[in-house]
């Protein structure tokens, strides 16, 4: 799997946008870029995932560089509840998987 | 809709007793099950996964087990519990034919070797 790399930590104000940034240069051209989430002391949630074109859930937005080098995860309107450490991955987009997370990025939302 | 289920939500344990945990879906069936153990302030290790009844892979070497008795049902177990045991424990499951592949977690079981 291609490494990422994310910023350690990151603030936003509730009710604003937090754009969450993540490189990973070494990806090859059938890995996917995949965000899940920790909230302290939960299981990790799967957010959302993409291969090249931009994506939108009920959660979040994915946008992807043309050269998939970087992307960036965004909530459109943070609250709260969105506090917690978000992870980056790439992988192949096969039936197994074994998911490798990094140190991801602290997201904290303040009043 | 699909739901994880797994229990304890909290374990303390002593060095040297056994561990049984335990994991159920709901909702799906056929699924790949993982194992994972996440200690303190550090990233996701795999432990086990399985992609069918009684089949188990193990990733890395260790003083667990897991099986699987039932098509969704996944059990990690210890017969002598070490200190480096503690950590939390989550399962996860994966649709074998989803397009995203993307993988559903359990809340997780908080384990305490003392």
């Amino acid at each position: 799997d291609a490494k990422t790399t994310q910023p350690t930590s990151m603030d936003c104000a509730e009710g604003r946008a937090a754009n969450l940034p993540c490189n990973h240069s070494t990806i090859s051209g059938n890995e996917y870029v995949y965000w899940y989430r920790q909230i302290h002391s939960q299981g990790p949630q799967y957010i959302i995932h993409g291969l090249k074109n931009n994506e939108t859930n009920e959660m979040a937005s994915l946008i992807i560089t043309e050269d998939r080098k970087s992307s960036t995860l965004i909530l459109p309107h943070a609250t709260l509840r969105d506090t917690a450490v978000y992870y980056c991955i790439v992988r192949l987009n096969t039936g197994f998987q074994k998911l490798v997370f990094g140190t991801g990025t602290r997201l904290l939302v303040s009043p | 809709s699909q739901t994880i289920h797994q229990w304890p939500a909290t374990l303390v344990q002593p060095v040297g007793s056994p561990l049984s945990l335990e994991c159920t879906v709901e909702g799906t069936s056929n699924p790949n099950l993982y194992w994972y153990r996440q200690a303190a302030g550090r990233g996701l290790q795999l432990l086990f996964y399985s992609v069918g009844i009684g089949q188990i892979s193990s990733e890395v070497p260790q003083n667990l087990s897991a099986s699987r008795p039932q098509d969704r049902q996944f059990i990690l177990s210890s017969k002598k519990l070490l200190l480096s045991d503690s950590g939390f424990y989550l399962c996860a499951w994966s649709a074998k034919l989803a397009k995203g592949n993307e993988q559903f977690f359990g809340p997780g079981t908080r384990l305490t070797v003392l």
